[in-house]
């Protein structure tokens, strides 16, 4: 059975820009969160989506944005970077929104210069 | 709001020997409790988790972990350390009171060197 998939693994953008991560979870879990994790910061909760319904939301601006499509495959879009967004992005799926068992991907490590 | 402390960013044990490492939460009632593993360049994986049944949980790769109530702790041990058990350990704490259950609280985390 294939992990979750996160893709682009690395990425380079300039402060302003916008950048959109992809993540395509395990077959059959409904439910995508994501997380940053930063040096300074640690692992923080970003979103939660299930059944294409964001179901929790953490304590980010509003620059951060995310969706999920019917076929469970989740996106999360930052806008105007800054360069404290320098992170790594992890997905994680779960089969329900329940106990929170959750799979994580590889992530995807943005750098803003 | 629920929150885990881990004692010890940095924990280094010989190989053989017994691997403690030590995480309390804080919370009003019950928690679902969770430590997950990081190796490096990799996402995380779940190691073992305590949803209010058996007190003492069993995960994988021999690690296990007791859940106290008198000392709101969830220490995560290993009788034997391998060189493969070198990684970060984090523990966290689900968020059951508002329904979030997959919105999980980290902790800082715990590095662990094993040593020959």
């Amino acid at each position: 059975k294939a992990g979750v998939t996160q893709t682009p693994r690395y990425l380079i953008k300039t402060r302003g820009q916008q950048v959109t991560l992809s993540c395509s979870p395990i077959s059959g879990h409904r439910s995508v969160s994501w997380y940053q994790q930063t040096p300074g910061q640690g692992l923080q909760f970003l979103f939660e989506y299930f059944s294409e319904t964001q179901r929790n939301k953490g304590n980010f601006p509003g620059r951060f944005s995310g969706r999920q499509f019917s076929n469970s495959r989740s996106e999360m879009n930052v806008s105007t970077l800054e360069l404290g967004d320098s992170a790594l992005y992890l997905c994680a799926s779960s089969l329900t929104s329940q106990v929170g068992e959750l799979f994580f991907g590889e992530g995807s490590r943005l750098t803003v210069l | 709001a629920q929150s885990v402390t881990q004692l010890g960013s940095h924990v280094s044990v010989s190989e053989g020997a017994l691997v403690l490492l030590r995480c309390n939460y804080s919370s009003s009632v019950p928690p679902y409790l969770f430590w997950y593993v990081q190796y490096p360049n990799k996402g995380l994986q779940l190691l073992l988790k305590y949803t209010s049944a058996a007190t003492l949980v069993k995960g994988i790769n021999g690690f296990e972990a007791e859940f106290k109530k008198s000392e709101t702790s969830f220490h995560l041990t290993k009788p034997s350390a391998h060189m493969s058990d070198a990684a970060e350990y984090f523990c966290a704490v689900s968020d059951q009171l508002t329904g979030g259950g997959n919105k999980l609280t980290f902790g800082t985390g715990t590095q662990l060197k094993v040593e020959l």
